[in-house]
């Protein structure tokens, strides 16, 4: 079985200044790896995700995230970061191809708080 | 073009009574997920449907849930004689098919049990 672990529920942080959301996983397969952004009273956006090949990858909004299969982590990472960033980010599992259905499994969230 | 839709958006419902929520997912999106959001259990994945079939029902929590999908398109997901457990945000989510692996998800149906 799959499973996903934020670090941090919370990550507070002032305007302008870089962040990193933490993202371990566990899984005895293979998985593909994807961060989402949930902004108040709204679904879920894909920001980015990881299938294969370069293992930075870039998404929406200036976010990047880096898969480490050795440290079994996908960290998002911003440089310099906006108020309109405040939202919770959840990172989700779902096993690469054989037999899988496509399904999600998230951790449990990180509410970022970009302060002014 | 249009997104995925879910309606209604709030329903407000006493306990042991029947709810039905709907999902219209993008037009020509063969896979579409349930995905339940709740203060205690975080994002749960209930059920999957390639077109019309349900291949995997894994995350539904109990017999009272259940849902089906006509036309490869409209799906319904109903709770029967429900509970204040129940109380959650449902989310729907389409996708071009099972390994196109974006998923597009609707704004969700805020669910009370009082």
């Amino acid at each position: 079985a799959q499973s996903v672990t934020q670090l941090d529920s919370q990550v507070p942080v002032f305007e302008e200044a870089p962040v990193e959301l933490r993202c371990n996983y566990s899984s005895s397969v293979s998985v593909y790896l994807f961060w989402y952004v949930q902004y108040p009273n709204q679904g879920l956006q894909l920001l980015l995700k990881y299938l294969s090949g370069s293992t930075l990858v870039k998404g929406i909004n200036g976010f990047e995230a880096e898969f480490n299969k050795s440290q079994t982590s996908f960290h998002l990472r911003k440089p310099s970061v906006h108020i309109s960033d405040t939202a919770e980010y959840f990172c989700a599992v779902s096993e690469s191809p054989s037999g899988n259905t496509g399904k999600l499994i998230f951790g449990q969230g990180t509410t970022l708080q970009v302060k002014p | 073009g249009a997104g995925v839709s879910q309606s209604p958006s709030n329903k407000v419902t006493e306990k042991g009574k029947d709810v039905e929520l709907r999902c219209d997912p993008i037009s020509g999106h063969t896979a579409l997920y349930w995905y339940r959001q709740s203060l205690g259990q975080g994002l749960e994945f209930l059920i999957y449907f390639q077109g019309n079939s349900a291949p995997d029902k894994s995350g539904l929590p109990s017999d009272r849930f259940s849902a089906e999908r006509t036309g490869g398109s409209v799906s319904t997901l109903t709770i029967q004689r429900t509970q204040q457990e129940d109380s959650a945000v449902y989310l729907c989510a389409s996708s071009l098919d099972q390994s196109s692996y974006e998923q597009y998800f609707g704004p969700g149906t805020r669910l009370t049990v009082t």
